[in-house]
């Protein structure tokens, strides 16, 4: 019974495609996380959600646009894909709007773009 | 603000070894600090975490870590390395102030030779 679950774990697709990637957290959080990692495994925020609420948005192009329907799911949506977009993402949840007893993460979703 | 250096990008272990993987923050409040393991193609999972009390906390698979606030340091060892340990190590933290995220480290990777 994964506690968060993203889907797709791998997405392959060509320049200029929009893509989906969905996550789902059965933990009861009230705080959700996309986050991106690099080919050198750098983590980078991208945003955070509270309660459906947006709180973080770092500067990430407009081309990707986060949806939380409900505090148990974060979808990310990503338009016209370029080559510099290839990465692994990550989804996280926190129990509260603070994470100070941390994150627990989802497998990842390695997307490359060609 | 807040920041995370972990020194050392790659450390190299026989083993049987001690491992000692360091990290030093940066931060003007009382620290929330935690160490995550990544293995090959999987998410991170959390090693153990320091918010109050005992200075030296105890993890899963036998890693320990050390809060010395005098030395701004959170490292994380174990006496004996196993060939299982072989991962990615990441040191992060938070301060706790309002809408905050965890600040990762770039990251250890641990190689373990037999």
């Amino acid at each position: 019974d994964t506690a968060v679950s993203q889907t797709p774990k791998y997405l392959v697709t060509q320049m200029g495609n929009d893509k989906s990637i969905k996550c789902e957290q059965n933990l009861g959080h009230d705080t959700m996380y996309w986050y991106k990692q690099d080919s050198k495994k750098f983590l980078k925020i991208m945003f955070s959600y509270n309660n459906k609420e947006l709180i973080i948005n770092e500067t990430v192009p407009n081309r990707f646009s986060p949806k939380s329907p409900d505090k148990a799911h974060l979808n990310l949506h990503i338009n016209s894909l370029e080559l510099g977009d290839s990465a692994v993402y990550f989804c996280a949840s926190s129990r509260d709007r603070v994470p100070n007893y941390g994150y627990t993460f989802g497998s990842g979703t390695r997307l490359t773009v060609v | 603000a807040q920041s995370v250096t972990q020194l050392g990008s790659h450390v190299s272990v026989s083993e049987g070894a001690l491992v000692l993987l360091r990290c030093n923050y940066s931060s003007s409040v009382p620290p929330y600090l935690f160490w995550y393991v990544q293995y090959p193609n999987q998410g991170l999972q959390l090693l153990l975490k320091y918010t109050t009390g005992a200075t030296l906390v105890k993890g899963i698979n036998g890693f320990e870590a050390e809060f010395k606030k005098s030395e701004t340091s959170f490292h994380l060892t174990k006496p004996s390395a196993h060939m299982s340990d072989a991962a990615e190590y990441f040191c992060a933290v938070n301060t706790n102030s309002g809408y905050s995220t965890l600040t990762f480290g770039k990251g250890t990777m641990l190689l373990v030779s037999p």
